[in-house]
């Protein structure tokens, strides 16, 4: 099975201030296509977890470009820019490469 | 736009089966690109992927609960369901079905709002 470790298990950021969240595997998540299957989710307290980044850097419809993914191989980072209220919530790496997906144990972004 | 949502009893006895029903709108289950999936998440915990179906593709299932699983599509009615047998508290979570991609691999990209799944006798 593929380890994943997230970091770190709670964030406070000041509004306008940058936060980074980071993931880190023990194998590789680069597929035999070429492709790296890294996904990041937002969830909010009572609703579903959204789609923020796929493919470990492209944003889904519609999300900010405050919201930005980077990595490659085991290690992976989302960075949100000038955070603003409406980030809070907890934040989810999830690897697809391997069967089945898994997700990390999630970030909490508060804000100060 | 595509939409699922989720349906079916909030309380289930120990022993006994979880059923769940996801209707889908927006899309068609018959639609070879994607897989129709089931995700959990207990209180306090990240989500869980469970398993998913397919229209021609065999079923996935976590090895953890492959011997209590069964998720199948229902192409009359544009929906897919979960089957989980012999339920104890462990399987008490929010139960999410969502929309996978194939040529997407791997992309939940649209779920449902969730339902809470309660096993107390």
């Amino acid at each position: 099975d593929i380890a994943m470790t997230q970091t770190p298990l709670s964030l406070s950021v000041t509004p306008g201030q940058s936060a980074s969240i980071s993931c880190r595997f023990s194998h590789s998540l680069l597929r035999h296509d070429g492709k790296t299957y890294l996904f990041w989710y937002q969830k909010k307290p009572g609703q579903s977890p959204q789609l923020l980044i796929y493919e470990g850097s492209s944003r889904f419809s519609g999300v900010p470009d405050r919201f930005r993914g980077s990595g490659s191989g085991t290690d992976f980072t989302l960075q949100i820019s000038r955070v603003e209220a409406e980030d809070v919530g907890t934040y989810y790496c999830m690897q697809g490469t391997y069967f089945p997906p898994t997700f990390g144990q999630g970030t909490k972004v508060e804000i100060k | 736009q595509v939409q699922l949502q989720e349906s079916g009893p909030g309380l289930v006895k120990p022993s006994e089966t979880l059923s769940l029903t996801c209707t889908v709108s927006g899309v068609s289950v018959t639609n070879d690109r994607y897989f129709w999936s089931w995700i959990r998440q207990p209180a306090g915990k990240g989500p869980e992927y469970i398993g998913r179906a397919h229209i021609t593709r065999k079923s996935d299932y976590i090895s953890s609960l492959k011997s209590r699983v069964t998720i199948s599509v229902d192409t009359s009615k544009n929906q897919f369901s979960l089957r989980l047998t012999s339920v104890n508290a462990a399987d008490t979570a929010i139960y999410y079905c969502a929309r996978e991609g194939l040529d997407q691999w791997s992309r939940l990209d649209y779920w449902g709002q969730g339902t809470l799944v309660t096993v107390s006798s």
